[in-house]
């Protein structure tokens, strides 16, 4: 079975500074997905950045950015110049290939950037 | 519609007693998916819909739970017998296709349904 760890229940930032935020996970697959979702209160949850497995290079959205370590079995996020729209928990996920949407989330971070 | 809508936004509800919690995908997304997330804990995946038929319903803790989709469009969990320990923000998710991840199918959620089951 596939587990993600978020190991920082909380962090928090200056604005307009750098935050990264740590996950690892654990599987035994070759083939899959790695996510990092936005959860603000309004509890809808928002992509922020994905990543295929079998691509070397580090995704990046804008301001979002991926340190994609697949040995390690590490998927950090940074997001830089960090503005107060960031503040909300951020998930980070698991999918196999062919789990066909069945995402493994772990338990996530709450950001704070704070003024 | 313009997003994943879901109804109630909050329901509360005694012990024992039947519930059901709507989604409404966005319009032509042909899978759905539901996920609890429970207090503290990321959302956990329950079932899958492509079309009109469940094609993942490995989630769904027992027999109390069910969801379906009957014209391929709307989906309706459904929750029998209620107990304290399904209180969670059911979470709805729509995409254009199966997703595999890609840039494609971005799988699209709604703002949940708060259960309290008292």
């Amino acid at each position: 079975a596939q587990t993600v760890t978020q190991s920082q229940p909380e962090m928090s930032v200056q604005e307009a500074e750098t935050v990264t935020l740590s996950c690892t996970y654990d599987t035994s697959e070759s083939n899959y997905y790695l996510f990092w979702y936005k959860q603000p209160p309004s509890r809808q949850m928002i992509l922020v950045i994905r990543q295929e497995a079998y691509k070397q290079q580090n995704a990046t959205e804008n301001r979002f950015s991926v340190n994609f370590q697949k040995a390690a079995k590490s998927f950090s996020l940074k997001i830089s110049d960090s503005q107060l729209g960031d503040t909300a928990m951020y998930f980070c996920a698991f999918m196999k290939r062919g789990s066909q949407g069945n995402l493994i989330f772990g338990k996530g971070t709450k950001l704070s950037v704070k003024p | 519609g313009a997003g994943v809508s879901q109804t109630p936004s909050n329901k509360v509800t005694e012990k024992g007693k039947y519930v059901e919690l709507r989604c409404d995908p966005i319009s032509g997304h042909t899978a759905l998916y539901w996920y609890r997330q429970s207090l503290g804990q990321g959302p956990e995946f329950l079932i899958y819909f492509q079309g009109t038929g469940a094609a993942d319903d490995s989630g769904l803790p027992n027999d109390r739970f069910f969801a379906v989709r009957p014209e391929g469009s709307v989906s309706t969990l459904k929750i029998q017998r209620t107990e304290r320990g399904d209180s969670a923000v059911y979470l709805c998710a729509s995409s254009p296709t199966r997703s595999e991840g890609s840039s494609g199918n971005t799988i699209y959620f709604g703002e949940g349904s708060w259960l309290t089951v008292v």
